[in-house]
Formats: structure tokens, C-alpha cells, sequence
């Protein structure tokens, strides 16, 4: 079966320090990885995905994650965390054996203090 | 480019009344379309999914239903409502096609509180 976990419940970082909200998954064949985001009251929105080829991944607003098949991880990262990157991420992974069915992580509540 | 609605914003139910929310998409054609349920602002769980015209997959057992009955229109439907069935809805487009490296793409959610 699928599975997803974000170990940590909440990160807490200082604007200007870098960040990093991590990830683990289990999954039949290859993954294919997300990291949503989302703003209070809000749907998620898309920051990144892996498919396939550079286990390193860049998206929007200055993210990346790191694909790493040994350790089953793909870590959200940034150099610089904002306080405007306060918000809820989540992991998700999809594979072909699962169909259509995305499992999501439980989410990491990301505080950035000014 | 795509864009996806979701209405209403917000919604107060007795229990035992029926429910309706509607999603839908623009900018794209054949779809699939998907309703998630957000509880207490964390995880979400898959309750419905669509590839098609009047073609509904259910994931989860429940008082809930679902119906697509145009090519970009996604309707979550409950008969009589209860009170576990409060959080937050969200909608969600993907390309066609049953690559898993597709992204979703959520519309902005609707805020359910059944009372």
C-alpha cells in the first residue's frame, strides 16, 4: 500500500534561514512525488513534482525538494525562508499501481519568524 | 488558461438536510475530476473521482454522492446530512489520461458546518 509520512507536526525557522520540511514515502514501483501548499481557508496549490530524471526538483517561489531513493525521501527546501512561507505543506505521491489515488501527507505547519 | 470554481464559499446545514456543491472547470476539456474532504486543516482524503461523463469512482463509503453530468461540472451530493460530514470540501482538475505524474489542481474550497 501507499503511504506518506511528514514526521514533523510544525517547523519553525527565522526569515532568512533555510528551511526544509521532510518527507518519506512507501510505494509499489517508481513514485512520482508532490508538494502542495496552502494559505488559510484556501485550496492547495502546486509547488513542484518528480516524475523522473534530476533527483533535485525546482519550483515555484524559490523551492526545490530532493528526490532521494535510497533514504524514499523527497525533502521540501529553500535558501532563504520568508515570512510569506508561512503556511501548511503537503507531501503526496501517486504511482501507477496506485491509479488514480493520491495519498497525501498529513502536513507540516510551517511558521517563519520575522 | 485553466481556472476551477467551487460554490458556495461557505455553508451552514442542520443535520438531516441534503447538500449540494458544485465544482467546476474551465479552460480544459475531458477532465478528471476529483472531491477531497479536509478535516481539521490537515489531511486529505479522496472521496470521489471522475475521468469522464456520468463516470464516478468512490473511495470512501458514505452518505455522500457524486455526479458529473457536463464534461467540467463536479457535483458532491448528501441526502441527509451528519454532523461528521462538516469540513472542508475541496475540488480538484487533472489532465486526461491515467499518467500518475499529473498534477492536480485545486479550486479554492468550500467550508461545510453541519449543525
Amino acid at each position: 500500500a501507499q503511504s506518506v509520512a511528514q514526521p514533523e507536526d510544525q517547523v519553525n525557522v527565522a526569515e532568512g534561514n533555510p528551511l526544509t520540511v521532510k518527507c518519506t514515502y512507501s510505494v509499489s514501483g517508481n513514485p512520482y512525488l508532490f508538494w502542495y501548499v496552502q494559505y488559510p481557508n484556501r485550496g492547495l496549490q502546486f509547488l513542484l513534482k518528480y516524475i523522473t530524471g534530476d533527483n533535485l526538483v525546482k519550483g515555484s517561489y524559490g523551492f526545490e525538494a530532493e528526490f532521494n531513493k535510497s533514504q524514499t525521501s523527497f525533502h521540501l527546501k529553500k535558501p532563504s525562508a520568508l515570512v510569506s512561507d508561512s503556511a501548511l505543506y503537503f507531501c503526496a505521491v501517486r504511482s501507477y499501481t496506485g491509479g488514480f489515488k493520491t495519498i497525501f501527507g498529513a502536513g507540516t505547519r510551517l511558521f517563519v519568524k520575522a | 488558461s485553466q481556472t476551477i470554481h467551487q460554490w458556495p464559499a461557505t455553508l451552514v446545514q442542520p443535520v438531516g438536510s441534503p447538500l449540494s456543491l458544485e465544482c467546476t472547470v474551465e479552460g480544459t476539456s475531458n477532465p478528471n475530476l476529483y472531491w477531497y474532504r479536509q478535516a481539521a486543516g490537515r489531511g486529505l482524503q479522496l472521496l470521489f473521482y471522475s475521468v469522464g461523463i456520468g463516470q464516478i469512482s468512490s473511495e470512501v463509503p458514505q452518505n455522500l454522492s457524486a455526479s458529473r453530468p457536463q464534461d467540467r461540472q463536479f457535483i458532491l451530493s448528501s441526502k441527509k446530512l451528519l454532523l461528521s460530514d462538516s469540513g472542508f470540501y475541496l475540488c480538484a482538475w487533472s489532465i486526461a489520461g491515467p499518467g500518475p505524474g499529473d498534477t492536480q489542481y485545486f479550486g479554492p474550497g468550500t467550508r461545510l458546518t453541519v449543525l
